[in-house]
């Protein structure tokens, strides 16, 4: 089973900061890996498919990177709608795996 | 649009059974794969289980592996999650997904989720 480790674990920033989060893989997954925003009381939305794809409808501020092992979503420039937790999720191999998550809260 | 509505939900006692449902429309049915996901009280998201588009393939994460079948039914484009000596550790929201192959994809849409409560 392929582990996803995430950091940091929960990040508390102003509007308008730049967000990094980070996501490595416990083997090589390609560019399998997907990253998904929750709001709280909602389900998971795909933000990024394949490493750097954004989903359809998807605001510009989120964009992904990496490749192999270690992969980054980054949020350009925080806005109060994006306070959620973040979870990247591999699909290389079976059984599926997310991350831990990542809540990221306004300051 | 796509559209996911799982059903079926409730409080059950350990030991006991319980079927989930997920109605999808917006798309055709028959051509995706689909997954369950489900998401314990403040916890992270938790793999359950994949089904191919023909029925054929299915998996399953090795928490439910012997307890739980998935299964679909295209001509009610409705996918099922049949729970068998259900535990307190399987107190979960669970949410079905959208493959976006038949088999092997990645997940796009999900549902709202439905809430499973295990308890004595």
């Amino acid at each position: 089973e392929i582990v996803l480790t995430q950091s940091p674990d929960f990040q508390s920033v102003t509007p308008k900061e730049k967000v990094i989060i980070t996501c490595r893989a416990s083997q090589s997954i390609g560019s399998s890996l997907h990253w998904f925003q929750q709001k709280p009381h909602q389900s998971p939305k795909l933000l990024i498919k394949y490493a750097s794809r954004p989903f359809s409808g998807v605001p510009s501020r989120f964009s992904g990177s990496g490749s192999g092992t270690d992969f980054n979503l980054t949020i350009s420039s925080l806005e109060a709608e994006d306070v959620a937790t973040y979870y990247c999720h591999q699909s290389s191999t079976l059984p599926r795996t997310f991350g831990q998550g990542t809540k990221v809260d306004i300051k | 649009q796509v559209q996911l509505v799982e059903s079926g939900g409730g409080v059950v006692q350990p030991g006991t059974s319980l079927r989930l449902s997920c109605a999808a429309s917006g798309f055709t049915f028959g051509s995706f794969g689909m997954h369950w996901v489900r998401q314990a009280p403040g916890k992270g998201l938790d793999w359950v289980a994949v089904i191919s588009n023909d029925e054929i393939d299915t998996y399953y994460g090795d928490s439910v592996k012997g307890r739980f079948t998935i299964s679909r039914d295209n001509s009610k484009n409705t996918v099922y999650l049949q729970m068998h000596s259900l535990r307190t550790e399987d107190t979960a929201v669970y949410y079905c997904a959208r493959d976006t192959l038949g088999y092997g994809g990645m997940s796009d849409y999900w549902g709202q989720g439905t809430l499973v409560t295990v308890s004595s």
